[in-house]
């Protein structure tokens, strides 16, 4: 069946770090894909997504791109700020969304 | 539109007691959700519909736990009776399309 793998938490960086949160997924068929944010004390919030391969999501200064060849939808950032610190979910499919743990990051000064 | 509306946003209720979580979905959203989120188990899927109709409750964690949703603008999650395990923060979501939209959330605790 469909289904994503997000690489488990939590990862702390220092602001202006690099970040990667890796995210592939299995399925028959080309499914859209989507990250979610979840700031604390908040509900998740739709962050990027890519309906088909090769799109390329970003918002905010995120980004991820549908590669088909590996499989994969990796969260990137290249300068990350204290507030980006969040729960970051990665899903696949529109009407059956369990999203999993998430992955933590906590960015430090 | 306002949003997702969750009510109460905090309810604390001694073990045993019935309680009653509310949701007012995004008019016009076909999909509405309910979600559990703990430390230990991260979120979860309790249960979805769509127009207004149970599609998948299979998350929903044991008999105590039941969901109804009378009318497109209006969905309840009740637990009865509650035990302190069932301490979490709980999220209605409605959903057209592509995008599912949060509610800020219930933080339950049963004490």
């Amino acid at each position: 069946g469909n289904s994503v793998t997000q690489m488990e938490g939590p990862v702390t960086l220092s602001e202006e770090a690099f970040l990667t949160i890796n995210c592939t997924y299995t399925a028959t068929g080309y499914p859209s894909l989507f990250w979610y944010v979840q700031y604390p004390g908040e509900g998740l919030q739709l962050l990027l997504k890519a309906t088909k391969a090769d799109d390329k999501g970003s918002n905010k200064g995120f980004e991820a791109t549908y590669r088909k060849e590996t499989t994969s939808f990796h969260l990137e950032k290249g300068s990350v700020q204290v507030s980006d610190s969040a729960v970051y979910f990665c899903d696949r499919v529109l009407h059956d969304m369990r999203f999993g743990a998430g992955t933590r990051l906590t960015v430090k000064p | 539109d306002a949003g997702v509306i969750q009510s109460p946003r905090h309810e604390v209720t001694e073990m045993g007691q019935e309680v009653t979580l509310r949701c007012k979905p995004i008019s016009g959203h076909d999909y509405l959700f309910w979600y559990r989120q703990t430390m230990m188990r991260g979120l979860e899927l309790l249960i979805y519909f769509n127009n207004n109709v149970p599609i998948d409750d299979s998350g929903m964690p044991e008999d105590r736990f039941s969901a109804k949703m009378p009318n497109a603008s209006f969905s309840t999650l009740k637990i009865q009776p509650s035990e302190p395990r069932d301490s979490a923060v709980y999220f209605c979501a409605s959903q057209t399309g592509a995008e599912a939209f949060f509610g800020q959330g219930t933080r339950l605790t049963v004490v």
